[in-house]
């Protein structure tokens, strides 16, 4: 069974307000990822860590930032949210690639909306 | 450019019925391709993989068809039962991404079962 865990589930913020998105997990997993994803559209990689303290940018940018200080925390900051944050933002991990390929696990999102 | 496509936003089937969901792509150094099921206020959650040297894979009401030829590949759900209604997003990794274990989603079909 699969566990990886996000909070807050929905959030409604004002434009300027700093925020942090949180997300854990409890396989392991050396890899985590941030997505975001808009109704219809693809997920796009925001944020990625492949160990401890590695920390990369993914193929969509974004003004977040994101820490891995320990194996099961990913947070995702937003200093000064604007409305144009507004989404969908997905956690996944995965570890090793297995019979399934690199499978990876998702939370179960936060929808953030900035007013 | 879009590397994983779906070109079909929506599809509506009668229960009981075929579902067939696609996805082409353009990359041949993909060396997996996966499917996963999204509902919403949920994460996505892994359906069913297939790897680049197989032409098909199956389990239960699914399978996955692979033409590498033609770099496409189709989801068959039979039969189709209300309870698969969701998004299926089509999903591909690159050979040689194993340090990342970086995914590449498509934009995702909206599947709706009626009764």
């Amino acid at each position: 069974e699969a566990d990886i865990y996000q909070t807050p589930r929905y959030l409604v913020i004002g434009t300027g307000k700093k925020i942090t998105l949180e997300c854990s997990q409890t396989m392991g997993h050396d890899k985590m990822y941030w997505y975001q994803q808009d109704p219809g559209m693809e997920l796009h990689l925001i944020h990625y860590s492949y160990g401890v303290n590695s920390t990369e940018k993914g193929d969509l940018s974004s003004e977040s930032t994101v820490s891995r200080i320990r194996t099961e925390h990913f947070p995702l900051t937003l200093e000064s949210a604007r409305p144009s944050h507004t989404s969908q933002y997905l956690c996944a991990s995965s570890g090793r690639a297995g019979d399934r390929g690199y499978e990876q696990y998702f939370g179960p999102g936060t929808r953030l909306t900035v007013t | 450019d879009q590397q994983v496509k779906q070109n079909s936003p929506s599809l509506s089937v009668q229960e009981g019925r075929i579902s067939i969901l696609n996805c082409d792509y353009t990359n041949s150094m993909f060396d997996y391709f996966l499917w996963y099921k999204k509902y919403p206020a949920e994460g996505p959650t892994f359906l069913i993989s297939i790897s680049s040297i197989k032409d098909k894979n199956e389990d239960g009401r699914f399978t996955v068809f692979l033409n590498k030829s033609a770099k496409h590949l189709s989801l068959h759900i039979v039969p189709s039962q209300p309870g698969d209604s969701a998004v299926y997003f089509c999903a591909a990794s690159v050979l040689g991404s194993s340090n990342t274990g970086k995914l590449i989603f498509g934009q995702g079909t909206t599947l709706q079962v009626k009764p």
